[in-house]
């Protein structure tokens, strides 16, 4: 079975750093695009960023552009986010979701996401 | 949102319930489109991906279709934990990225 679970949130004031982790399981890590989904609280979902499986290929929301970067590491099977610059319209639950192995773009796997609250 | 859906849906159990998706041409027009339920409290779920594909486990009561620049996604048959929040999703080429609707909240009577 494959599962995801976050990691990292937290209080931050804004204009501040704060980096979330993904740790992944049940599958062949580099066959699959991931991506960070949010979510502000009572709203709907809000695509932020994808990597490709390789690594090599990002996409970015025109929101976070500049100012967050997806990576990961294929040997420990982890994605990260780096949010820097954050603004209280960050404020979220940061889910990681498993692109399918066909299409990046349907996320056939969430984790239970981590929360992130930028004070300002 | 980009993509625009009713903000609620009900029906008694075993109704049809229809939830309605608009896009346009750079979305759902010259994409394919996902829906995800959202139960209260937790991750979302892929439901329904490639217009109308069901993943392994997912009820046949759930079906989806688009047409044009729409897409919809119906339950047959309601159930009292079809109770959740809709979303449909398609890739937008003009944002170069998946974009969301604001969700539909389905509500059993």
């Amino acid at each position: 079975e494959v599962q995801l679970l976050e990691s990292g949130g937290g209080l931050v004031q804004a204009g501040g750093p704060l980096r979330l982790s993904c740790a992944a399981s049940g599958l062949t890590f580099n066959n699959h695009g991931m991506s960070w989904v949010r979510q502000a609280p009572g709203k709907g979902l809000d695509w932020v960023a994808e990597i490709s499986g390789s690594g090599g290929t990002t996409y970015y929301a025109d929101s976070v552009k500049g100012r967050f970067t997806i990576s990961r590491d294929n040997s420990k099977n982890t994605l990260h986010l780096q949010m820097n610059s954050l603004r209280a319209e960050d404020t979220a639950l940061y889910y990681c979701a498993k692109g399918n192995i066909y299409d990046w773009r349907v996320f056939d796997v969430w984790g239970q996401g981590t929360t992130v609250t930028v004070s300002s | 949102s980009v993509l625009t859906q009713p903000p609620s849906a009900s029906g008694t159990p075993g109704q049809r319930v229809t939830i309605s998706c608009s896009g346009s041409s750079s979305n759902i027009g010259s994409n394919t489109v996902n829906w995800y339920q959202q139960l209260p409290g937790t991750a979302p779920k892929l439901l329904i991906y490639n217009n109308n594909q069901r993943p392994s486990g997912v009820p046949d009561r759930f079906s989806g279709s688009k047409s044009g620049t729409s897409a919809s996604l119906a339950i047959g048959g309601l159930q009292s934990e079809d109770e959740a929040d809709y979303y449909c999703s398609a890739w937008d080429d003009s944002l170069n990225g998946p974009v969301f609707g604001g969700g539909t909240k389905v509500t059993v009577l």
